[in-house]
């Protein structure tokens, strides 16, 4: 069965104060790992997708990474409006049974303070 | 490109009845999956839906279905309701490409 942990559960940051969140993932034939943003109240906004080992995205102060095992997602210099839960999810590459369907981590919830 | 719609915004229903959810996705996109949201369980994948056809589904009872009309518009009905399904219900199309796309959701709350 596929699974996804995210650490940590939450992560409290100063403005300014770069850090890590990490996304640990079991698949059987990884089709592609995404992370997702979502504020309270609305629904998972896409911010990256990986597909192979070694892969690196970038998108203002966000930057995701992959290895065979777990993907990071670096933010460096955050600021307050980057206060938001950030979700990791996988997608098998095992026929009928991955169709459409992502695994989600129970996600990091992220506060950025000023 | 409009994103995801999804209506009603908010529902309050209470045990035994039924409720239908829609979902209208981006314009282009054939593949509708939708998704219950809970604080204990978080995101867990209910069913996918691509021309009209079930590709898959998750671990839900037979109570929660759905189906997919011509325009790949989708809505997922969920009979004789329980107080635990009370949940946000997200779904998400998507195109040839694997990234899933997300609506508000519809928060709806069984008493």
């Amino acid at each position: 069965e596929d699974q996804v942990t995210q650490s940590p559960e939450a992560l409290r940051l100063q403005e300014g104060e770069s850090s890590s969140l990490n996304c640990s993932y079991t698949v059987s034939g990884l089709r592609g790992l995404f992370w997702y943003r979502q504020d309270p109240g609305k629904g998972p906004e896409f911010l990256f997708t990986l597909y192979s080992a070694g892969e690196e995205k970038e998108k203002e102060r966000l930057k995701a990474t992959l290895t065979k095992k777990e993907s990071f997602l670096h933010i460096t210099a955050p600021k307050p409006e980057d206060s938001a839960t950030y979700l990791c999810a996988v997608q098998a590459g095992a026929g009928g049974t991955s169709y459409g369907k992502l695994t989600f981590g129970q996600g990091t919830i992220l506060t950025v303070h000023p | 490109k409009a994103g995801v719609t999804q209506t009603p915004r908010y529902l309050i229903k209470t045990r035994g009845q039924q409720v239908t959810l829609s979902c209208s996705p981006i314009s282009g996109h054939r593949s509708v999956s939708w998704y219950q949201q809970t604080p204990g369980q978080g995101l867990q994948f209910l069913f996918e839906y691509f021309s009209e056809t079930q590709r898959n589904k998750g671990n839900f009872p037979g109570r929660f279905s759905g189906r997919q009309f011509s325009n790949s518009r989708s809505e997922m009905n969920v009979s004789t309701l329980e107080l635990g399904d009370s949940a946000l219900y997200l779904c998400a199309s998507s195109s040839e490409v694997y990234e899933q796309f997300f609506g508000p959701g519809t928060r709806l709350t069984v008493l």
